[in-house]
């Protein structure tokens, strides 16, 4: 099935160091959330975005959907140990179905 | 609110076996989702169920995959007979019906085929 491209695959930085990772699509979406999955647990919602141009955040988390509607980035500012995890982008089309499209994931470790 | 509940935790079984997975949403929440994440992948979509309608079943692998919602609250997702590419977490979901608020999902099921 579809995923969307996520990048980078993974990262790994000292602790105090802003992140920035994003994800591409060759679809236009309707929304955009942003999600984190630890180990042997269900992703997390972090962010949603609602409109094209739309920045939005969540205390140390930015998060803006792509003016094309195809793109949207996260930025993490000053990251901290408990940001390690793996980080998902999600698209959703709107319409009937409230299905989700996942991209592949970037993994973030952060070095105390 | 209490969280979405899923049982079990892990499972372990040979191929050409059935499992069956249960999960409990959160209370109100209309919508139920069951996806499966193979390890290194994210969450694709395998079935949705609105109150106990099917929405989206167009990945869900029906010769072997099957899903239940009968009573609009708790589901079963079974897999019988399991292949061994069937090892993934097995995650459920739920969420009211506008999106906007995004999905809650459960802890999962690791199913390993042996």
């Amino acid at each position: 099935g579809q995923q969307l491209n996520q990048s980078p695959q993974s990262m790994f930085i000292q602790e105090g160091e802003d992140v920035s990772m994003n994800c591409t699509s060759s679809s236009i979406f309707n929304t955009w959330l942003w999600y984190k999955q630890d180990p042997g647990e269900g992703p997390v919602l972090l962010i949603a975005l609602y409109k094209a141009g739309e920045l939005t955040s969540n205390g140390r988390l930015t998060a803006q959907f792509g003016i094309t509607r195809k793109d949207s980035f996260l930025n993490i500012s000053a990251s901290i140990p408990s940001d390690v995890g793996i980080y998902f982008c999600a698209g959703n089309y709107g319409g009937a179905t409230n299905k989700l499209i996942f991209g592949t994931g970037t993994l973030l470790a952060v070095q105390p | 609110e209490a969280g979405v509940a899923q049982s079990p935790r892990y499972k372990i079984i040979e191929k050409r076996q059935s499992v069956a997975f249960w999960c409990n949403p959160i209370s109100g929440h209309a919508t139920l989702y069951w996806y499966q994440q193979i390890l290194g992948q994210g969450p694709k979509l395998l079935i949705q169920f609105q109150n106990n309608g099917v929405v989206d079943d167009s990945q869900l692998p029906k010769d072997r995959f099957s899903a239940e919602r009968l009573k609009g609250v708790d589901s079963t997702l079974k897999i019988q007979p399991a292949k061994l590419e069937d090892s993934a977490v097995y995650l459920c979901a739920s969420s009211h019906w506008e999106i906007n608020y995004g999905y809650t999902f459960g802890s999962g099921t690791r199913l390993t085929v042996v």
